[in-house]
């Protein structure tokens, strides 16, 4: 079980914005970069955002990421069709000495 | 353009073992940290171990402790995780990522690995 939260769905129509959040602890996020990672349907994770806030190239800017105190936020601007999947928020974790990824949202576009 | 891809996956009786390879290419495979992350069908991300770039410093979850081994061989640009005492709970598919900081920036397509008899 992981000790990093997250909604498990959101939904929103196309071109609404859709906010998904993740909840950790001081061990992680509180103290840590936080990634985003979106999978679609029947592929491997791909990464969406890194420390907190950074997009890697060929990400598209409607996906932004924030952090307050221990919880993580990705948001969705414009949603479109192809937004549809799960995604995850990460961060290092000092106890575990490696990643801890959230426990997953799943993210319906209506 | 960076590539992983990984082998060594398929069925195995409870208890028994199985080695995952991981092969790189795109990228200077010695120069960065490795993971691999696993995920039960239908279920979420579960990070199982990483590997420094010289692979002097291994670290593992602990539902796998003492069971996986981590390594690397950076002359084959490959990537291991050797599985002993396999159980029921580790059937999932594992993927090997790429470190770039504490994120994990590229992704293998995933093996599947079956323990069942």
């Amino acid at each position: 079980q992981s000790v990093v939260t997250q909604s498990p769905s959101a939904s929103g129509t196309p071109g609404q914005r859709v906010t998904i959040s993740c909840s950790g602890s001081s061990s992680n996020i509180g103290t840590k970069y936080v990634s985003w990672y979106q999978q679609l349907p029947g592929t491997a994770p791909k990464l969406l955002v890194y420390r907190t806030n950074q997009r890697p190239s060929g990400v598209p800017d409607r996906f932004s990421g924030s952090k307050s105190g221990t919880s993580a936020s990705l948001a969705i601007s414009g949603l479109r069709s192809e937004d549809e999947g799960d995604y995850y928020c990460a961060a290092w974790d000092d106890s575990l000495s490696g990643i801890v990824f959230g426990t997953g949202t799943k993210v319906t576009v209506l | 353009e960076v590539q992983l891809v990984e082998s060594g996956g398929g069925l195995v009786q409870p208890g028994g073992s199985l080695r995952l390879s991981c092969a790189a290419s795109g990228f200077t495979f010695s120069s960065y940290w490795m993971h691999w992350v696993r995920q039960v069908p239908g279920k979420g991300l579960e990070w199982v171990s990483h590997i420094s770039d010289d692979g002097s410093r291994t670290n593992y979850a602990d539902s796998v402790g003492g069971r996986f081994t981590i390594s690397r061989d950076n002359a084959k640009n490959t990537l291991y995780l050797q599985m002993n005492s396999l159980r029921a709970e580790d059937t999932a598919v594992y993927y090997c990522a790429r470190d770039l900081g504490g994120w994990n920036d590229f992704w293998g397509q995933g093996t599947l690995v079956t323990v069942s008899s």
